[in-house]
C-alpha cells in the first residue's frame, strides 16, 4: 500500500528554520512528482510546492518563494521541505502528496503541524 | 496565477438528496481539474481527476463534469458519510491553486 509519513513539525519561534520530511513507501518513489500542501487549522488548503521525479523542475507558491526549499532523495524515498525565516502565518498542517495523473494529488500523508509562535 | 472560485461556500442537504458544487477558474485550464473530499481531522482524499475521471475506489454517486473555465461536482443520493468539505484544484499550471472549499452539512 502507498504510504506517506510526514515528520518534523514542532513549535518554533518566528524567524526560525525547520526541515520537514516525508517518508514514502509502497510505490516506486523515483517515478513520481511530489508536492507539499498546507492547511491552517480550520481553514482551506494551500498548495505550497512541487518537485519533479528527478528534482530538475521545481515550483513554489508566491507566499513562500525565497524562504522554503523543496528537495528529494530518491535513494531514501524521501521528500523534504526546508523552511527558513518562518512567520506566524506559516502555522499550518503540512501534507506531502504524490503527484498522480495530470498532477492530481492521489495519495496524501497524515500531515505534520508546524506552529510558529513566540 | 490561476484563481479558483468555488460555490457555494456551504451547503445544507439531507440523506438521499443530490447536490452540485461548482468551480470556476480565472482562465481555461483544459480539464486539469481535480476534486477532493476532506473529513474533519483527516487528510484530503482524491475523488475525481481530469474533471470527470473517478478515482479508484470512489463510489459512483460522485461525478464530475465541465470544460474550459467551469466545472461541477455532483453527488447523487447523499449518504451519511458524504458530509464533509470539498475542494477543487487546478493542475494546469503552477501554482496548482485550490478553491476555497465547500462545506456540505446535514
Amino acid at each position: 500500500d502507498v504510504q506517506l509519513v510526514e515528520s518534523g513539525g514542532v513549535v518554533i519561534q518566528p524567524g526560525g528554520s525547520l526541515r520537514l520530511s516525508c517518508a514514502a513507501s509502497g510505490f516506486d518513489f523515483n517515478d513520481y512528482r511530489m508536492h507539499w500542501v498546507r492547511q491552517v487549522p480550520g481553514k482551506g488548503l494551500e498548495w505550497v510546492s512541487r518537485i519533479s521525479w528527478d528534482g530538475s523542475s521545481i515550483d513554489y507558491a508566491d507566499s513562500i518563494k525565497g524562504r522554503f526549499t523543496i528537495s528529494r532523495d530518491n535513494s531514501k524515498s524521501s521528500l523534504y521541505l526546508q523552511m527558513n525565516s518562518l512567520r506566524p502565518e506559516d502555522t499550518a498542517f503540512y501534507y506531502c502528496a504524490r503527484g498522480g495523473y495530470g498532477s492530481c494529488l492521489d495519495f496524501w500523508g497524515q500531515g505534520t503541524l508546524v506552529t510558529v509562535s513566540s | 496565477d490561476i484563481q479558483m472560485t468555488q460555490s457555494p461556500s456551504s451547503l445544507s442537504a439531507s440523506v438521499g438528496d443530490s447536490v452540485t458544487i461548482t468551480c470556476r477558474a480565472s482562465q481555461d485550464i483544459n480539464s486539469y481539474l481535480n476534486w477532493y473530499q476532506q473529513k474533519p481531522g483527516t487528510a484530503p482524499n482524491l475523488l475525481i481527476h481530469a474533471a470527470s475521471t473517478l478515482q479508484s475506489g470512489v463510489p459512483s454517486r460522485f461525478s464530475g463534469s465541465g470544460s474550459g473555465t467551469d466545472y461541477t461536482l455532483t453527488i447523487s443520493s447523499l449518504q451519511p458519510e458524504d458530509f464533509a468539505t470539498f475542494y477543487c484544484q487546478q493542475s494546469y499550471s503552477a501554482p496548482n491553486t485550490f478553491g476555497q472549499g465547500t462545506k456540505l452539512e446535514i
